[in-house]
C-alpha cells in the first residue's frame, strides 16, 4: 500500500522569507514523488517530480523539493516566497511496484504568503 | 493543444437526477482518471482507464460509472445523484511511458446535489 501525509493544513509565511511545505510518504517499493499546486477555482498544475538521481529536484516557479529516503520525506521549498505563491499544494506518490500505477495524494497544504 | 478539458464547469442537480461529465484530452494519452476533491481529503480516485475500451475501479467507485469508448474521451456518469456526491470532480490523463510519467489535470467540474 502507498500513502502520503501532509502534516500541516496551512503554512503562513511572510513575503521574501523562505518557505517549506512538508510531505512524508510510505511505499513498499521505490517511490515516484510529485508536487502539484492548485490556485482557486483551477485544476492541479504539475510543479516537479522525483524519479531517481539527485535528491534535490528543481521545478517550476522557483520551487524545489528535497528527497530524503531515510526520513521518507519530500518537502517542497522555495528560497523567497511571493504573495502569488499563495495556493493549495498537494504531494503525491506512486509506488514503483504499484500494479495499477495510481497516484495517491496527500490532503493538501494551504500556503498563505503575506505582504 | 488544449490539454485536458472538462464539461460542464458547474452543475446543480436534485437528488435522484442523473448526469454525465465529459473529459477530453488531445495529447494522445493512454491513461485517464476521474478524481473527486473534498475539503481536507485531497483527491480520491473514482475510476480510471488504461486504454480505449477499458475501465477499472479506484478508491471510491460507488455511485459512479464510466466509459471510454474513444481514446480521447472519458465519461463519468451519476445514475442517481445523492447529496454526498457534491464535490469538485477532476479528470486527468498521462502517457504510459513508464510509471514516472506525469498526470495532467483538467480545470474541474463543480457539482452540487440538492
Amino acid at each position: 500500500a502507498q500513502s502520503v501525509a501532509q502534516p500541516e493544513d496551512q503554512v503562513n509565511v511572510a513575503e521574501g522569507n523562505p518557505l517549506t511545505v512538508k510531505c512524508t510518504y510510505s511505499v513498499s517499493g521505490n517511490p515516484y514523488l510529485f508536487w502539484y499546486v492548485q490556485y482557486p477555482n483551477r485544476g492541479l498544475q504539475f510543479l516537479l517530480k522525483y524519479i531517481t538521481g539527485d535528491n534535490l529536484v528543481k521545478g517550476s516557479y522557483g520551487f524545489e523539493a528535497e528527497f530524503n529516503k531515510s526520513q521518507t520525506s519530500f518537502h517542497l521549498k522555495k528560497p523567497s516566497a511571493l504573495v502569488s505563491d499563495s495556493a493549495l499544494y498537494f504531494c503525491a506518490v506512486r509506488d514503483e511496484d504499484n500494479a495499477g500505477n495510481m497516484l495517491t495524494f496527500g490532503g493538501g497544504t494551504r500556503l498563505m504568503v503575506k505582504p | 493543444n488544449a490539454g485536458v478539458t472538462q464539461t460542464p464547469k458547474f452543475r446543480v442537480l436534485k437528488t435522484g437526477q442523473s448526469m454525465t461529465l465529459l473529459c477530453a484530452q488531445d495529447m494522445n494519452h493512454e491513461y485517464m482518471y476521474w478524481y473527486r476533491q473534498d475539503p481536507g481529503m485531497g483527491l480520491r480516485l473514482i475510476h480510471y482507464s488504461v486504454g480505449e475500451g477499458t475501465t477499472a475501479k479506484g478508491e471510491v467507485p460507488d455511485g459512479y460509472n464510466v466509459s471510454r469508448l474513444k481514446k480521447q474521451n472519458f465519461l463519468l456518469g451519476l445514475e442517481s445523484a445523492a447529496p454526498s456526491q457534491t464535490s469538485v470532480y477532476f479528470c486527468a490523463s498521462r502517457q504510459t511511458s513508464g510509471r514516472a510519467s506525469t498526470q495532467y489535470f483538467g480545470p474541474g467540474t463543480r457539482l452540487t446535489v440538492l
